[in-house]
């Protein structure tokens, strides 16, 4: 399958500092990034979709301007924690999609975010 | 919005039985339903798919099922192993539109 690689593995951050994760599709152009949320024993919950070239689509309850994501070219996206605070803290994955007639999402590692 | 409703969220069997989880969806132009296995701190990995046009897929030793009338859609795990362990999402989504929503996932824990 297609590799998506997410960077940092993990990250510990004080409180009121932003923290830039970054997820690459490295064997394919991904045309869509979801970004999710995962706290300790819960499941994935969507935060944004982003497309090449334009602005993210926040879910319903997501903060736009805490969570900045940016999707730049076609092998990039980042997810901008901004004046992070300790409930930020979670694990933080994205997936991509390829074309439109590519229905499988593939996930990168994964970001163990903490904030002191 | 899509809503996917996940049971059990716990299930305990021994190595050679079989696990079912179950999944109900609530939108009816959802037609594209993928499995996941999450081992601890890890990605979530597709285990099997299925859309909405079959109502049954085996792959080895796992088969999904969709019902589309009834919204729901299982997973069935035969001859479990003990690496069968880990934490099941379902997922649906409408192939159109690309995001998936998960349930709330299931722990499955198979004793030797």
């Amino acid at each position: 399958g297609a590799v998506v690689s997410q960077h940092p593995s993990w990250v510990i951050c004080k409180s009121g500092t932003s923290v830039k994760i970054e997820c690459r599709s490295l064997d394919f152009q991904a045309t869509t990034m979801f970004w999710y949320r995962q706290f300790p024993k819960q499941s994935l919950m969507l935060m944004a979709t982003s497309n090449e070239g334009s602005k993210a689509t926040y879910e319903q309850g997501v903060e736009k301007d805490k969570f900045l994501i940016n999707h730049a070219s076609l092998t990039l996206s980042t997810l901008t924690v901004t004046s992070a605070h300790p409930e930020d803290s979670s694990f933080y994955i994205c997936s991509a999609k390829g074309g439109s007639g590519n229905t499988e999402a593939f996930f990168g590692q994964g970001t163990r975010l903490t904030v002191v | 919005g899509e809503n996917v409703e996940q049971h059990p969220s716990t299930l305990s069997v021994q190595e050679g039985d079989s696990a079912v989880i179950k999944c109900t969806y609530s939108d009816s132009a959802s037609n594209y339903f993928p499995w996941y296995k999450q081992e601890l701190g890890k990605r979530p990995q597709l285990i099997i798919d299925i859309r909405s046009n079959v109502g049954e897929k085996k792959d080895q030793r796992i088969a999904v099922t969709l019902n589309k009338t009834a919204k729901h859609f299982s997973l069935h795990i035969t001859e479990t192993q003990p690496e069968d362990s880990a934490v099941y999402f379902c997922a649906a989504s409408m192939v159109s539109f690309q995001k998936l929503v998960f349930g709330t996932g299931t722990r499955l824990l198979v004793s030797p």
